[in-house]
């Protein structure tokens, strides 16, 4: 079965700091993953996806996350948090078959303080 | 850019009544999803269309639950009756094809009193 471990509920971290924030994954098949971030009253908002390319993903407002096979992992980064990082990050696999919808982690809420 | 469009955006019912959403997706879209995401939870999948046909209801809780897709469009989702454990926020998502990345609207909040 397909699931994804989203390994902090909450992550604080100062404006300009990095941000980590931790996703172990479980699945049978080579896996699609993915990070959505859900800003408050909004809908989700691709960040990136993994689908067996480059290990190395780059999405977009300078996140980026390393697939780790080794370590079933799959971490989202950014070099310097800004203020509007704050938000609500979900860690996402898919089996890839066609038909076969996502699966959420639990999310990590993302705080930034100035 | 192109969006899911869903309404509507909140709703309030008292428990045992119907109550209804409705998500257009993104034109030319042939998967359509509905997921329900509880107050601190990840959105759980509730139903996923291709085209007008149901390719996954095994999360719907069918004897109170519906959605149809009727043209392969826009589509609905129905709850009746309601229980108090149905408030959660309802997302619709679409994509090109079922391997492309999903796109989400807005939501739809439902709180039921």
């Amino acid at each position: 079965a397909q699931s994804v471990t989203q390994l902090d509920s909450h992550v604080s971290v100062s404006e300009g700091t990095p941000v980590l924030l931790r996703c172990n994954y479980s699945s049978s098949y080579s896996p699609s993953l993915f990070w959505y971030v859900q800003h408050p009253n909004k809908g989700l908002q691709l960040l990136l996806k993994y689908t067996s390319a480059a290990t190395l993903v780059k999405g977009i407002n300078g996140f980026e996350a390393e697939f780790k096979k080794s370590e079933t992992s799959f971490h989202l980064t950014k070099p310097s948090a800004h203020m509007s990082d704050a938000a609500e990050y979900f860690c996402v696999v898919s089996v890839g078959q066609a038909g076969t919808a996502l699966i959420f982690g639990k999310g990590t809420t993302l705080s930034v303080s100035s | 850019e192109a969006e899911v469009a869903q309404s509507p955006r909140y709703k309030i019912t008292e428990k045992s009544q119907a109550v209804a959403f409705w998500c257009d997706p993104i034109s030319g879209h042939a998967t359509l999803y509905w997921y329900r995401q509880i107050l601190g939870q990840g959105p759980e999948l509730l139903v996923q269309f291709q085209d007008e046909s149901v390719v996954d209801d095994s999360q719907l809780p069918k004897d109170r639950f519906s959605a149809e897709r009727l043209k392969g469009v826009d589509s609905t989702l129905k709850i009746q009756p309601a229980e108090l454990g149905d408030s959660a926020m309802y997302l619709c998502a679409s994509s090109l094809e079922a391997s492309s990345p999903l796109h989400f609207g807005n939501g739809t909040r439902l709180t039921v009193t």
